[in-house]
């Protein structure tokens, strides 16, 4: 079965600066993907961003980039210019691919990220 | 738009009550999933279905039980509500086996 794993319960960062949240992650699989997922005040689960295993370039999404390291089983996010809207709780969640028993999302336990003044 | 939407958002029962949540999409996607989120443990998957009259147990099933009648609808259904079912409810939606999934707002739900 796959774990993930997010080691910091809680970060701040202040406004316009740049942070990174961590993500380990436990695997016998090959081909999978990963993702960031957004939980602000409102609940609503957001896709930040999302990186395929068989892709070797870090996915980006505008302010939002990832540093996938597949043979360390990492997948850290970054967020440059970080914004008060940032303010959320992040997931880190890992999907396999496998036909027959794909598609199932394994959640880490999440970043509460403060952005302040 | 297409949309998921799950019903009600809110909602108190009582120990021992037959309690179901609603989700439905509009995007004829054919993967439908339930997950539960609690402190300390991220989101937890319940049931899963990959099309109409397919179900299939996930990591905390016990207690909870999915029927898919059509594509639009996976309704979860907690046959005797229990105290340590009090959690946020999320359904979610996907297209393919490879495909992102995009999830509902969530259901509160208490169980007194």
């Amino acid at each position: 079965a796959q774990t993930v794993t997010q080691s910091q319960p809680e970060m701040s960062v202040q406004e316009a600066e740049t942070v990174t949240l961590s993500c380990t992650y436990d695997t016998s699989e090959n081909n999978y993907y990963l993702f960031w997922y957004k939980q602000p005040p409102s609940r609503q689960m957001i896709l930040v961003i999302r990186q395929e295993a068989y892709k070797q370039q870090n996915a980006t999404e505008n302010r939002f980039s990832v540093n996938f390291q597949k043979a360390a089983k990492s997948f850290s996010l970054k967020i440059s210019d970080s914004q008060l809207g940032d303010t959320a709780m992040y997931f880190c969640a890992f999907m396999n691919i496998l036909t027959g028993g794909g598609n199932k999302l394994t959640f880490g336990t999440g970043t509460q990220l403060k952005v302040e003044l | 738009d297409a949309e998921i939407t799950q019903s009600p958002r809110h909602k108190i029962t009582e120990t021992g009550r037959q309690v179901t949540l609603a989700c439905h999409q509009t995007w004829n996607h054919n993967n439908m999933f339930w997950y539960r989120q609690d402190l300390g443990h991220g989101l937890r998957l319940i049931h899963y279905s990959y099309g109409v009259h397919d179900t299939n147990k996930g990591e905390v099933s016990d207690g909870y039980s999915v029927s898919r009648s059509n594509t639009e609808d996976l309704p979860l259904t907690l046959e005797s509500a229990a105290s340590s079912q009090t959690s946020v409810y999320f359904c979610a939606s996907s297209l393919s086996l490879t495909d992102t999934q995009y999830f509902g707002p969530g259901t509160r739900l208490t169980v007194l």
